[in-house]
């Protein structure tokens, strides 16, 4: 059984340094294919990806963030820490990481999420 | 950046069919993927690869695609599936996910 679990602090304070650890179980990022992806979801809001990083240790971040996100995974302990600088107040949200599989499909490639933790939430308040 | 845009709001009545849409220029080439997310719950993957279904979700659930148009249907709606539903895919270069701004589905 795959399970995921997000921990990290309730509130940061802004231009403060936010650290999320994903801790994971049932699969092994030493394995080919598989991956972890941070999603985030402020109140009310859309879903938006923030980042990934694959068994093979290649890290992906998005566009509108990547100055700001770092992933980094501990293959031994089963988990992965994304860091994200300069917190402001509209980055509070819920947090999801999520185990992601690669797939090659018709010669490209499809990453996907299917299984997923049950979040935490980050508020950024002075 | 790439964009995937979803109607805000769905609304049937139990037992009819639901369907949401999910356009994106890239979705000839690249296959959808739909998450369900139920009010206070995390996302659950209900379709991948454009039309499949993980174990364990109803077979009232489908997908399908045509060119830029990619549509999560629902046959027979129940209220449990009231809901948020986001479509899924990846950019131009495969490896930095997009979601949809996600439907609301309302089963009553």
């Amino acid at each position: 059984q795959v399970t995921l679990r997000e921990s990290g602090p309730a509130l940061v304070k802004p231009t403060q340094t936010l650290t999320l650890t994903c801790t994971f179980s049932g699969f092994s990022l030493s394995t080919s294919g598989m991956c972890v992806s941070w999603i985030r979801q402020p109140p009310g809001k859309a879903l938006e990806w923030l980042a990934r990083i694959d068994w093979d240790d290649d890290k992906y971040y998005s566009t509108s963030l990547k100055t700001r996100l770092t992933i980094s995974k501990d293959t031994s302990k089963n988990q992965v820490v994304l860091t994200m600088t300069n917190m402001d107040p509209v980055d509070t949200a819920t947090y999801y990481c999520a185990r992601t599989l690669f797939r090659e499909l018709l010669y490209l490639p499809y990453y996907y999420m299917d299984v997923w933790g049950k979040g935490t939430t980050v508020t950024v308040s002075s | 950046s790439y964009e995937l845009t979803q109607p805000p709001s769905v609304s049937v009545s139990p037992g009819q069919t639901a369907r949401i849409t999910c356009s994106g220029d890239a979705l000839p080439k690249k296959y959808p993927y739909w998450y369900q997310q139920k009010s206070g719950q995390a996302p659950v993957l209900v379709i991948y690869e454009d039309s499949k279904r993980p174990s364990g979700i109803p077979e009232r659930f489908s997908g399908s695609s045509s060119g830029t148009m990619a549509t999560l249907t629902i046959s027979g709606a129940q209220v449990e599936d009231e809901a948020d539903y986001y479509c899924y895919s990846t950019d131009s270069s495969g490896n930095r996910g997009v979601f949809g701004g996600g439907t609301k589905l309302t089963v009553l």
